[in-house]
């Protein structure tokens, strides 16, 4: 069973759309995350999320906004979609309860292309 | 503000080398440390995990250790394998913050 999921695995669009990739983990972790990799294969967090906190990276444009359906799903939608937005983009998950070690689980990645 | 350096940036053995990988964080208030690798056009797959309290780790042929007062953890591979190929990142947890991640070492194994 995949642990992290990630759809769609490729997402080809044009300047200007709004998109959204989807996320989900059966591993029933409380906080899930989002990372962007650029083309650098550089890895910076975008947000980190659970049902009581959203820590956003300040550097992240307005345009991108998570959403949570529920505690196993964190989506990623984007706005106005621009060319500096392609990049390889994962979603992650952990356990922060008390206890717990913050180990991280990666899904495979979303490769976005803007054209 | 933690950064987080990996040296070196790429790395090729001849199959059955013991190889060190190393990783420097500037801040030493640390919360842990997880060692990944990733292998082309995939996502990162958990290697190791080190609590601030701990000094090493060992799965397998892995043994990452941590000196948080020198900022600095190494990732050891022994008998390396050309399987063993792949990009090897670190991330730093300070305490209420998200990990940071190195830029990553980029391993060729040759057999």
């Amino acid at each position: 069973d995949t642990a992290v999921s990630q759809t769609p695995k490729y997402l080809v669009t044009q300047m200007g759309n709004d998109k959204s990739i989807k996320c989900e983990q059966n591993l029933g972790h409380d906080t899930m995350y989002w990372y962007k990799q650029d083309s650098k294969k550089f890895l910076k967090i975008m947000f980190s999320y659970n049902n009581k906190e959203l820590i956003i990276n300040e550097t992240v444009p307005n345009r991108f906004s998570p959403k949570s359906p529920d505690k196993a799903h964190l989506n990623l939608h984007i706005n106005s979609l621009e060319l500096g937005d392609s990049a390889v983009y994962f979603c992650a998950s952990s356990q922060v309860a008390s206890g717990s070690f913050y180990e991280q689980y990666f899904g495979p990645g979303t490769r976005l292309t803007v054209t | 503000k933690q950064e987080v350096t990996q040296i070196p940036a790429a790395l090729s053995v001849p199959e059955g080398e013991n190889l060190v990988l190393n990783c420097s964080f500037t801040d030493s208030a640390i919360y842990n440390l997880q060692w990944f690798r990733q292998d082309p056009g995939k996502g990162l797959t958990s290697l190791l995990l080190i609590q601030s309290s701990q000094r090493e780790q060992t799965s397998g042929r892995l043994n990452a250790s941590l000196d948080k007062s020198s900022g600095r953890s190494t990732l050891y591979i022994a008998a390396s394998q050309p399987g063993d190929s792949a990009t090897y990142l670190c991330a730093v947890r300070n305490y209420g913050q998200n990990f940071v991640f190195g830029p990553g070492t980029r391993l060729s194994v040759l057999p």
